[in-house]
Formats: structure tokens, sequence, C-alpha cells
């Protein structure tokens, strides 16, 4: 059974500060590591899909780092906006997406 | 391009009954896969068609059962309902099986058995 975990399981930042999560997976047979951004009573929607060591995606404010030796990505966002509020996912894809239970974002105005 | 489309959106059923929940990808994709997400569980692979064939299977006991046609429209059945599969439904598409590429969720059907 794959084992994806991401931290922390929810954090509050102010609207301005930037913030960062971590997504843990298996580092053996790495295929590909998915990020999604899930606002409450919308479709998950997809922010990246990374697929080699060191890779490094941008979106506007929104960032990802992936390192598949040690098993490890981390999505950045700079200066949160109140509209940045959602459920972040990371997915493990070996033709099957394995999720993560997801970090909880809220910004404060 | 329109999205990945579910219906029907809500469902209340009662135990023991029966429900299909119907998925339409986005044109093109051939991969339909179909996920439950519950509070405590996250999000779960169910399965995976492609080509009107079942290509992967999660975890979940044989009466979740699904389909695809060759218009790439896909089902999913659950027989004798439980208490337990009440959760959210969500299928998601993409254009091939391979890993790299990106998969589309629709907007999922709100299971709730009573």
């Amino acid at each position: 059974i794959l084992n994806v975990e991401q931290s922390p399981q929810s954090l509050h930042v102010q609207e301005g500060d930037s913030t960062n999560f971590t997504c843990s997976f298996p580092s053996s047979n790495f295929y590909a590591l998915h990020w999604y951004r899930w606002e409450t009573a919308k479709s998950p929607e997809a922010l990246f899909v990374m697929t080699l060591n060191g890779d490094e995606k941008k979106k506007g404010r929104i960032s990802a780092t992936l390192n598949t030796k040690e098993g490890y990505s981390y999505l950045y966002i700079k200066g949160s906006q109140p509209e940045d509020s959602a459920t972040y996912l990371c997915a493990f894809d070996r033709y099957k997406l394995t999720f993560g239970k997801g970090t909880l974002l809220t910004v404060n105005p | 391009k329109a999205g990945v489309t579910q219906t029907p959106r809500y469902l209340i059923k009662t135990r023991g009954q029966q429900v299909t929940l119907s998925c339409s990808p986005i044109s093109g994709h051939r991969s339909v896969s179909w996920y439950q997400q519950t509070p405590g569980q996250g999000l779960q692979f169910l399965f995976e068609y492609f080509s009107e064939t079942q290509r992967n299977k999660g975890n979940f006991p044989g009466r979740f059962s699904g389909r695809q046609f060759s218009n790439s429209r896909s089902e999913m059945n659950v027989s004798t309902l439980e208490l337990g599969d009440s959760a959210l439904y969500l299928c998601a598409s993409r254009s091939q099986r391979g890993a790299y590429n990106e998969q589309f969720f629709g907007p999922g059907t709100r299971l709730t058995v009573l």
C-alpha cells in the first residue's frame, strides 16, 4: 500500500504571508506527482504535474519543487490571498492516483 | 471545451438499494477514473477504465463495479448499499493513461445512504 503524507494538516495565515506545505511519497518507482487545489463546493483543480527530479514549476504566486530521490515535494504560495483558501492535495501517480489527505489553508484578510 | 460532467449531483438511497452514477469525460479523453471521498479517508481510488476495459482497481469490495462505453462515458454501480457508502464520488478523465498526463475532475455526485 502506497503511503502519501502531507503536512501540515491545516494552516492559518494572514493575507500577504508566504507559506509552504510538504508532500512525502515513496521514492522508488516514481512516475509523476500531481498537485491539486480543491475549493469547497468545486472540483479539484489541477495545479502541476511533476515528473523529473529537481523539477520546479510555477503558476502565478504558486510554485512547486520535486525531489524524487528522497521522496518529497514542496508547494509554495507567495503573498497569500484570501482566494487561496482551499485544500491542497498531492497525488502520487503510478497509473492510479494515490492522494494524501491534504493541507487545508485558510488565509485571513 | 466542456469539462467533466457527472450525473446526478445528489442522490439519497436507503440501505440495500443499488445506485448507478454517470460520468462524461472531456471530449477526446479515453481514460476515466473514479474516486470516493469521505471525511476520514480522503480521496481513494476506485477504478480506471480505458478503451472500455478496466485497467486498474483500488481496494474496494465487489459491490463497486463500473463500465465504460465506446464513447468513453463511464458508469459506476454500487449494489447492496451500506451506510458507509455515503460519500462524494468523483470521476476524472485524462487523454491517455500516461502518468504525466493531467487528470481533470468532475464536480462529483454526493451519495447519502439512509
